[in-house]
């Protein structure tokens, strides 16, 4: 089975962009959850989709949002980006049923 | 509020060794528990996961130490080999059975085996 695949694996923004990462789940997988991680706050839970609804988010805020289509294939959005947005965003899936994560190789973002 | 601390913040040890990574959690509402190891550049993969009506489980050279009464849980790789160097993170989150896909991390560990 093929794994977790995200897309792009490397983006360039200035502040006050707006970026938009996709992120292919594990074939049968319902639920794609997104998380940021950088050295200094490590790996933070931004949001998690199951069947095209937002059943859980973090503390981030509403510059940050996703979405989740028929297939299972999630987006998420950043919008007027920041200096402190540049991070590792990876993207992780699950059956729905049961509550092992399998990430992807995340999108490495930089904000100029 | 960090919910699950985990120690040390970096680990050196010889091949052949045992590597020991340590954390702790505050809401006793987690009930799953699985660890991470993440090499540079990759995403973080699975390694083990345990719950909490569970004291031990093996897998292989890992083992996942649990007391439930002191809320701490550790990873233990035996043998240790020089492949073994990555990141690890230990993690917690409630709704075992799949209702809650949000994972609180610990900080990570920093492990090197030495050759």
């Amino acid at each position: 089975k093929a794994g977790v695949t995200q897309t792009p694996r490397y983006l360039i923004k200035t502040r006050g962009q707006q970026v938009t990462l996709s992120c292919s789940p594990i074939s049968g997988h319902r639920s794609v959850s997104w998380y940021q991680q950088t050295p200094g706050q490590g790996l933070q839970f931004l949001f998690e989709y199951f069947s095209e609804t937002q059943r859980n988010k973090g503390n981030f805020p509403g510059r940050f949002s996703g979405r989740q289509f028929s297939n299972s294939r999630s987006e998420m959005n950043v919008s007027t980006l920041e200096l402190g947005d540049s991070a590792l965003y990876l993207c992780a899936s699950r059956t729905g049923a049961h509550n092992e994560q399998f990430f992807g190789p995340g999108t490495r973002l930089t904000v100029l | 509020q960090q919910q699950v601390k985990q120690s040390p913040q970096s680990l050196i040890v010889q091949k052949g060794g045992i590597s020991i990574i340590n954390c702790a959690y505050e809401n006793t509402a987690f009930d799953y528990f699985p660890w991470y190891q993440q090499f540079p550049g990759k995403g973080p993969a699975l390694l083990i996961a345990i719950r909490p009506d569970v004291s031990e489980k093996k897998e292989g050279r890992f083992t996942i130490s649990f007391n439930k009464s002191a809320k701490q849980f550790s990873l233990h790789i035996m043998d240790s080999q020089p492949g073994d160097s990555a990141t690890y993170f230990c993690a917690a989150s409630k709704g075992y059975g799949g209702s809650q896909g949000n994972l609180i991390f610990g900080k990570g560990t920093k492990l090197s085996v030495k050759p």
